[in-house]
């Protein structure tokens, strides 16, 4: 069966520090990945997708970036955490358009 | 642009009642509807979902959703609420063919009260 990791589950940076997310997913090859950010228990903004290794479409213009070095291996990075980057931030996997299998996410606070 | 829209910010139903979560979509073409769950502090989990067939799909932990295409609505249902279904549940549409951006609803909180 499928897994899918995160880590770490939680993140307490000040401003201005950089940010490495990673997600991993065992038991399927090829996926699309996905990361994205839920802002006060609600709403999901996707970042970032990804449908094979190197390829990155960004969805919203902002100070994250997304890199996928290895078929199962997906990074969300920063270099200058700003206030607003605070959120829980969730990756995804799936196969074209059908449903997405969700991490247990991980909890970003900018001090 | 393909849009979900959920209309109830909450949802409150006694235990042992049926309960209803609404969804209307926008999208061109055929859709692929979703249905997923979130707990506090968890990701997303995903219950059941709708590409071809017959309009009531069955899913995950008895729930049930019914495809109206006139309507275009894809509401979540469950005959009998458990308190343990309390939750915010997310529904999410995508068009078919290829690869397609799913977009998802701003989710519905479920209190189930005992």
């Amino acid at each position: 069966s499928q897994t899918i990791h995160q880590w770490p589950a939680t993140l307490v940076q000040p401003v201005g520090s950089p940010l490495s997310l990673e997600c991993t997913v065992e038991g399927t090859s090829n996926p699309n990945l996905y990361w994205y950010r839920q802002a006060a228990g609600r709403g999901l903004q996707l970042l970032f997708y990804s449908v094979g290794i190197g390829q990155i479409s960004s969805e919203v213009p902002q100070n994250l970036s997304a890199s996928r070095p290895q078929d199962r291996q997906f990074i969300l990075s920063s270099k200058k955490l700003l206030l607003s980057d605070s959120g829980f931030y969730l990756c995804a996997w799936g196969r074209r358009s059908y449903e997405q299998y969700f991490g247990p996410g991980t909890r970003l606070t900018v001090t | 642009a393909q849009s979900v829209a959920q209309p109830e910010d909450q949802v409150k139903v006694a235990e042992g009642n049926p309960l209803t979560v609404k969804c209307t979509y926008s999208v061109s073409g055929n859709p692929y509807l979703f249905w997923y769950v979130q707990y506090p502090n968890r990701g997303l989990q995903f219950l059941l979902k709708y590409i071809t067939g017959d309009n009531l799909v069955k899913g995950s932990y008895g729930f049930e959703a019914e495809f109206n295409k006139s309507q275009t609505s894809f509401h979540l249902k469950k005959p009998s609420a458990l308190v343990s279904d309390s939750a915010l549940y997310f529904c999410a549409v995508s068009g078919s063919g290829g690869y397609q951006k799913v977009t998802f609803g701003t989710g519905t909180k479920l209190q189930v009260i005992p």
